[in-house]
């Protein structure tokens, strides 16, 4: 069980290159996210996902897509790196949504750390 | 949407209960309030959460006033490794969880 998976733990991209962020997770988890965290600062919700085929915009979606065509994965694509977007990503999953009366704790991946030229 | 105000920065010494406040004036009534922490840049790490009454395990227990307007999360023994950054969180909506910035605790020897 190895929980919550990212990859790659470090990248490096130019201005203008796509690259897609890789999260896994196998809990068999319904909900997954995105969060990013610049330096000093908390985290802020990119994209989420309630289960496979639904996705939503969090507070910063803008330069970032996701889908979710699985259950275990939720990839995080940029189609035009801007250096704006240098910063640490962190996936996550819960069995369920914050808000689901059942509340479970969401389970974090180690981040991805995302430098853009 | 509930917000939160936390202190940025906190000291305690090893060995001493370290008292994290939280204010949350507009909480509603049904929702909850839940602490993450964050170690050095390690994904955040659930601590304890709650909605009415005092709640403990084996991490932390979390005192929340009568009109809920604020918290306090206490680790009631601080060692070095509880330095991190704490999150105290107020469910956004049904589907969010919105973090702040959180506040910076420092536990000295």
């Amino acid at each position: 069980n190895a929980g919550v998976t990212q990859t790659p733990k470090f990248q490096v991209l130019k201005t203008g290159q796509s690259m897609t962020l890789q999260c896994a997770q196998d809990m068999n988890h319904e909900y997954m996210s995105w969060y990013r965290q610049d330096p000093g600062m908390g985290l802020r919700l990119i994209h989420y996902s309630v289960g496979a085929g639904i996705t939503d915009q969090g507070e910063v979606p803008n330069g970032y897509n996701v889908s979710r065509s699985t259950t275990e994965d939720f990839p995080l694509r940029l189609l035009s790196a801007a250096p704006s977007q240098t910063s640490v990503y962190f996936c996550a999953s819960s069995p369920y949504p914050p808000g689901n009366g059942i509340w479970q704790p969401q389970h974090f991946g180690d981040g991805t750390r995302l430098s853009i030229l | 949407d509930a917000k939160t105000t936390q202190p940025p920065s906190m000291d305690c010494a090893e060995g001493r209960a370290a008292n994290l406040p939280c204010n949350h004036s507009t909480i509603s009534g049904n929702e909850y309030v839940y602490w993450y922490r964050q170690i050095h840049s390690q994904g955040p790490q659930y601590i304890i959460h709650g909605l009415k009454n005092n709640e403990t395990n084996e991490m932390a227990s979390l005192i929340i006033t009568e009109d809920r307007k604020s918290s306090t999360l206490i680790l009631p023994h601080a060692t070095l490794r509880d330095t991190a950054v704490y999150y105290c969180i107020v469910r956004a909506d049904t589907d969010k969880l919105i973090f702040g910035t959180g506040t910076r605790l420092q536990v000295f020897p």
